[in-house]
């Protein structure tokens, strides 16, 4: 089975600062990735899938980038409604694997 | 507006079953694969099965395998998790999540909550 691992688990930040998480794969999943951004007691968000290609009505100060097994999602200026924990995904046609996510929290 | 609605969720004691219910509305239902994915307090998502449009594909996360049933109703909008034989570690917030053209999820219900717990 594949798997993915976020880094970091926790990342501290202020607003306006650029910020770059990435997942990597156990194994090469060409861009087989997607983002998630979830908030406490919501349901997750998608951001990016294919790996960058972003999803209608995110804002454009989300990106990803990354082929193979080294992805990574970066968010140019963070804003305040940001904050939240971020998951990658790796998606083939018989199952669906999630990183263990990246909690991005005020510094 | 595509609208997802999980319900069923319940406290159970370990080696009990429940039956979950996702009632879909907004899209064509009966053109796309679902999936259930879950989320236990405080920790990651876990993805739990998925099912193809016409029931035809089935698949499962190995930890559910053998305990758990997918299915769906086409002609009632409907998506079903049959859980058997719950354990302490399956108690966590059910998501129903609707299957873009992509593979990825891009439509999540609020959730149900399982507990399973003596």
């Amino acid at each position: 089975d594949i798997r993915m691992t976020q880094s970091p688990s926790t990342l501290s930040a202020a607003v306006g600062d650029r910020v770059t998480i990435t997942c990597r794969a156990s194994q090469s999943i060409s861009r087989w990735l997607a983002w998630y951004q979830q908030k406490p007691g919501k349901a997750p968000k998608v951001l990016i899938y294919r790996a960058s290609n972003l999803e209608s009505g995110v804002p454009s100060r989300f990106s990803g980038s990354g082929s193979e097994t080294e992805f990574t999602l970066t968010i140019s200026s963070l804003q305040p409604d940001d904050f939240a924990t971020y998951y990658c995904q790796h998606y083939n046609t018989y199952s669906r694997t999630f990183g263990q996510g990246t909690k991005v929290e005020i510094k | 507006e595509v609208q997802l609605v999980e319900s069923g969720g319940v406290v159970v004691q370990p080696g009990g079953s429940v039956r979950l219910s996702c009632a879909a509305s907004g899209f064509a239902f009966e053109n796309n694969m679902m999936h259930w994915v879950r989320q236990a307090p405080g920790k990651g998502l876990e993805w739990v099965s998925l099912i193809s449009w016409d029931g035809g594909s089935i698949f499962y996360a190995d930890s559910v395998k053998g305990r758990f049933t997918i299915s769906r109703d086409n002609s009632k909008n409907s998506l079903y998790l049959q859980m058997n034989s719950l354990r302490t570690e399956d108690t966590a917030l059910y998501y129903c999540a609707k299957d873009s053209n992509e593979y990825y999820f891009d439509h999540w219900g609020q959730g149900t909550l399982v507990t399973v717990s003596a």
